[in-house]
């Protein structure tokens, strides 16, 4: 079965620079859910995306936008990158706007130097 | 206060041994969902399980059991005779009524051969 496509995996950035993140949904699915995962940290909600419009927000710095686009797939874009933006970057997608029913990608590590 | 404890932060068993990690959870509503997690070192989450919180039955597959109890808020885990690939972070999480899966602080559990 399909599942959540992530690109890219692993992604090394220096500070100051930009970064965009991918998210592919499983097919059908209409609904995305950003999280961030620090080292040692458990994962934290930033944003998700219901039919392309944002449906909740969470902790996002401003420095961080994402958008859905009509094929579903989503793309978080950060800026000014800081040290602190290191993390794993998960993408979760479900259908109809169900929250209970995420399905996780693998995951982007970010690496900010 | 919606809120998920694992006080557990680290646990070390010798292969064989069972283990059981406990995870507390906090809310009002009577409608959620809980969930377990396993997080390998390879970073991607493995769902393990989801739970209504109107389905209180004890559920067993393989090696793993999960015990529910809504009189002490608890969704423990249990993992029977474990083995040196059950070691990875093992997270439980809560959704209610919003996008965000409200997730513990992990334990990370280490089974040693």
């Amino acid at each position: 079965a399909a599942g959540v496509i992530q690109s890219p995996r692993h992604l090394i950035k220096e500070k100051r620079e930009t970064a965009t993140l991918k998210c592919y949904p499983i097919p059908r699915h209409d609904t995305v859910y950003w999280y961030q995962q620090g080292p040692g940290q458990d994962p934290q909600f930033l944003i998700s995306f219901y039919e392309k419009m944002q449906s909740d927000k969470g902790s996002i710095p401003d420095r961080f936008s994402a958008q859905q686009f009509s094929d579903y797939h989503s793309e978080l874009n950060m800026s000014s990158l800081e040290l602190g933006d290191s993390a794993l970057y998960f993408c979760a997608s479900s259908l109809g706007h169900r929250p209970h029913e995420q399905f996780f990608g693998p995951g982007t590590r970010l690496t900010v130097l | 206060a919606q809120k998920v404890t694992q006080a557990q932060t680290e646990i070390s068993v010798v292969e064989k041994e069972d283990v059981t990690l406990d995870c507390v959870y906090e809310t009002r509503d009577t409608t959620y969902y809980l969930f377990w997690y396993k997080q390998p070192p390879s970073g991607e989450l493995v769902f393990l399980i989801r739970r209504n919180s109107f389905d209180e039955q004890n559920e067993i597959s393989g090696r793993y059991s999960w015990n529910f109890q809504k009189s002490t808020s608890s969704f423990n885990f249990t993992i029977t005779a474990s083995q040196v690939v059950d070691s990875a972070v093992y997270f439980c999480a809560l959704a209610l009524n919003t996008d965000k899966l409200i997730f513990g602080t992990g334990t990370r559990l280490q089974v040693f051969p």
